[in-house]
């Protein structure tokens, strides 16, 4: 149980182009989704909490008109790269929250999204 | 920002080895500590979450203890196995259920 996938787990788009990349919680519903990014040689840094039928919370740093989140419903949130730049080029890890009723504060990961931008 | 340290950052063993690793965080704003399993091209698989000083936790071979006056965790492996080979990650969770990552143990299990 708990498995979180993640779509697609490789993209590679030109400058100046949008990205979308979607998680899914698989087998339980999630009222909280979490974005990650991660650079060569560095942790897994906290870019957005994504909350179901409001507005994500971004962390300081993060912009949020470049990276849109999406979090229609209870399964689904989508993170969209717009008018990507290379330095955009990155690690991209989404994890689902269940809840107390779910499993406690466990975050379920999804396997990443490998995005080059040229 | 919080400051989440974990040394080593890549250990390589034996088969048949014992190891520990260490995650030390700031004791302030602690809500729990998580530790996640991280094969490459797979997800992050979770271990343990701990909350409670002096709490310890099993999973097979695999334990954890925490201390959260002085803030640290330490993960053990006994008996290390080549599957046990991953990136181990420690993370403690602050308010609003956010974690913040350490850069991992590297393990390299060897025959």
């Amino acid at each position: 149980g708990a498995v979180v996938s993640q779509h697609p787990s490789r993209v590679i788009c030109k400058s100046g182009t949008s990205v979308k990349i979607e998680c899914r919680s698989l087998d339980f519903q999630a009222t909280t989704m979490f974005w990650y990014r991660q650079f060569p040689k560095q942790s897994l840094m906290l870019m957005a909490t994504s909350n179901e039928g409001s507005k994500a919370t971004y962390e300081q740093g993060v912009e949020k008109d470049k990276f849109l989140i999406n979090h229609a419903s209870l399964t689904l949130s989508t993170l969209t790269v717009t008018s990507a730049h290379p330095e955009d080029s990155s690690f991209y890890i989404c994890s689902a929250d269940p809840g107390l009723a779910g499993g406690g504060d466990t975050q379920y990961f999804g396997p990443g999204t490998r995005l080059t931008v040229l | 920002i919080l400051n989440v340290e974990q040394s080593p950052q890549s250990l390589h063993v034996q088969e048949g080895d014992s190891t520990n690793f260490t995650c030390s965080f700031p004791s302030s704003n602690f809500y729990a500590l998580h530790w996640y399993r991280w094969e490459t091209a797979k997800s992050p698989e979770a271990l343990f979450v701990m909350t409670l000083n002096g709490d310890e936790k099993k999973k097979g071979r695999i334990s954890a203890t925490l201390n959260t006056k002085e803030g640290y965790s330490y993960l053990y492996i006994k008996g290390s196995q080549p599957e046990d080979s991953a990136t181990y990650l420690c993370a403690p969770q602050g308010g609003g259920n956010k974690l913040t990552f350490g850069t991992g143990t590297q393990l390299k299990v060897e025959l």
